[in-house]
């Protein structure tokens, strides 16, 4: 069965502070997509990243970087350097073949908490 | 930049109303989707709706929802008979293409049963 687990239910940090919210995914399938978005407060839901599972490059964007792991089945986000506006809850999310991608399969969120 | 708008914002309505929530997706989106979101928890598939038909609806889609794309630019969500938990945030998605392609969500209705 699919499954989507984000252990970390809330993290607080002070800027500057380098942050990684932990994603751990299960899946039959072999080819899947793993996707991160985030969701300040005022509520929308906003993308960030998405991966396939053949493609275990990491990817870094700024100040945002993405380690895709398959043997842990992992895909972890780092912010460096965060900062306040990095405060909000960030999904990762899985999509499968099996569901023809119809679907995303959220995780419970992380709720990232920056202070000044 | 071309977005997903859904109106309202906020519904408020009283158990065992119908209610209809309404979404315009991206004007060249063909798929679209409908998730929900109980308050502090995480965001759930409902439904999702292809060339006029669903293509597929999780369990908790049950014969008192049901969705429509009445026009061409419209796509709504409809509660038959809404109760207490029904309330939550209501997000509508389009993606362009088949395949895991980016959904790009809508900001959400919350709807709020009393």
């Amino acid at each position: 069965a699919q499954k989507v687990t984000q252990a970390q239910t809330e993290i607080s940090v002070v800027e500057k502070e380098d942050v990684t919210l932990d994603c751990v995914y299960e899946t039959r399938d072999t080819t899947y997509y793993l996707f991160w978005y985030k969701q300040p407060p005022s509520g929308e839901l906003v993308f960030l990243i998405r991966r396939n599972s053949f493609d275990e490059q990491n990817e870094i964007s700024g100040r945002y970087s993405w380690n895709f792991q398959k043997s842990t089945s992992s895909f972890n986000f780092t912010i460096t350097a965060s900062q306040v506006v990095d405060s909000a809850v960030y999904f990762c999310a899985l999509s499968e073949t099996m569901t023809g991608f119809q679907k995303l399969v959220f995780g419970t969120g992380t709720r990232l908490l920056v202070s000044p | 930049e071309p977005e997903v708008t859904q109106t309202p914002s906020h519904q408020v309505t009283q158990m065992g109303q119908e209610v209809i929530l309404r979404c315009v997706p991206i004007s060249n989106h063909l798929y679209f989707y409908w998730y929900r979101q109980i308050l502090g928890q995480k965001v759930e598939f409902l439904v999702s709706f292809y060339n006029n038909e669903i293509s597929e609806k999780s369990e908790i889609f049950d014969d008192q929802f049901s969705v429509e794309r009445p026009d061409g630019s419209n796509f709504t969500l409809k509660i038959r008979s809404t109760k207490l938990e029904d309330s939550a945030m209501y997000f509508c998605a389009s993606s362009e293409l088949a395949g895991p392609n980016e959904q790009f969500f809508g900001p959400g209705t919350r709807l709020t049963v009393l």
